[in-house]
């Protein structure tokens, strides 16, 4: 089934270790997004990917890196996590930036 | 700066009336406005939008209505049914405070609908 798969689904990690959050999509999306969701306050961006070799930064970028060496892949990376990064990821991609974007089932993350 | 504010946390309605759900928003740039829906434990999922050279779109039985001067829309649903129980979003597009080219899709923090039966 095409979409897009996010991995893993629920992880809990230790402050101060690094992580990366894995997302792939087959529908040949140019653009890809990563958004956390926290109670309260909604869908924020964290950065997103015009297309495959580009990347930008989006409302809370601090903390996280992401790279796009492809289309179907966009990693995203916590250095050395914190407890206020414990929340619920989404990876969504595409056709065109901005335009109706598709979200994976998401990764319950949990920093203690 | 809150560019997105939905503004009722959650709605309950019972089922066959009309779901009115309210959005506003401060950023003139913005141009496409998009609805999400969301059961918990999975993602969201697009249900709807609207370009700003509009003021409503229809899809069955979900409206959009959009209101430029006010900076408003709003998603009807009618009739409601318990299914659409969900956290409903709003979304905006439009240039960035650069300018240019930068879209971002920004977020509103969600309204809670209960449909009882």
């Amino acid at each position: 089934i095409a979409g897009i798969t996010q991995a893993p689904t629920s992880q809990i990690l230790a402050a101060g270790r690094r992580m990366t959050l894995r997302c792939t999509q087959d529908m040949r999306h140019n653009a890809m997004y990563w958004y956390r969701q926290d109670l309260g306050l909604g869908l924020r961006l964290i950065h997103y990917s015009n297309t495959a070799g580009t990347t930008g930064k989006g409302e809370v970028p601090d903390g996280y890196s992401v790279s796009r060496a492809n289309t179907d892949d966009f990693p995203l990376t916590l250095a050395s996590a914190v407890p206020s990064q414990t929340s619920v990821y989404f990876c969504a991609s595409s056709v065109q930036v901005f335009t109706e974007a598709f979200f994976g089932q998401g990764t319950r993350l949990t920093v203690v | 700066d809150q560019q997105v504010k939905q503004n009722s946390p959650s709605l309950s309605v019972q089922e066959g009336r009309i779901s009115i759900l309210n959005c506003d928003y401060t950023n003139s740039m913005f141009d496409y406005f998009l609805w999400y829906k969301k059961y918990p434990a999975e993602g969201p999922t697009f249900l709807i939008s609207i370009s700003s050279i509009k003021d409503k779109n229809e899809d069955g039985r979900f409206t959009v209505f959009l209101n430029k001067s006010a900076k408003h829309l709003s998603l009807h649903i009618v009739p409601s049914q318990p299914g659409d129980s969900a956290v409903y979003f709003c979304a905006a597009v439009g240039s960035g405070h650069s300018g240019g080219s930068n879209y971002k899709l920004t977020f509103g923090k969600g309204t809670l609908l209960t449909v009882n039966p």
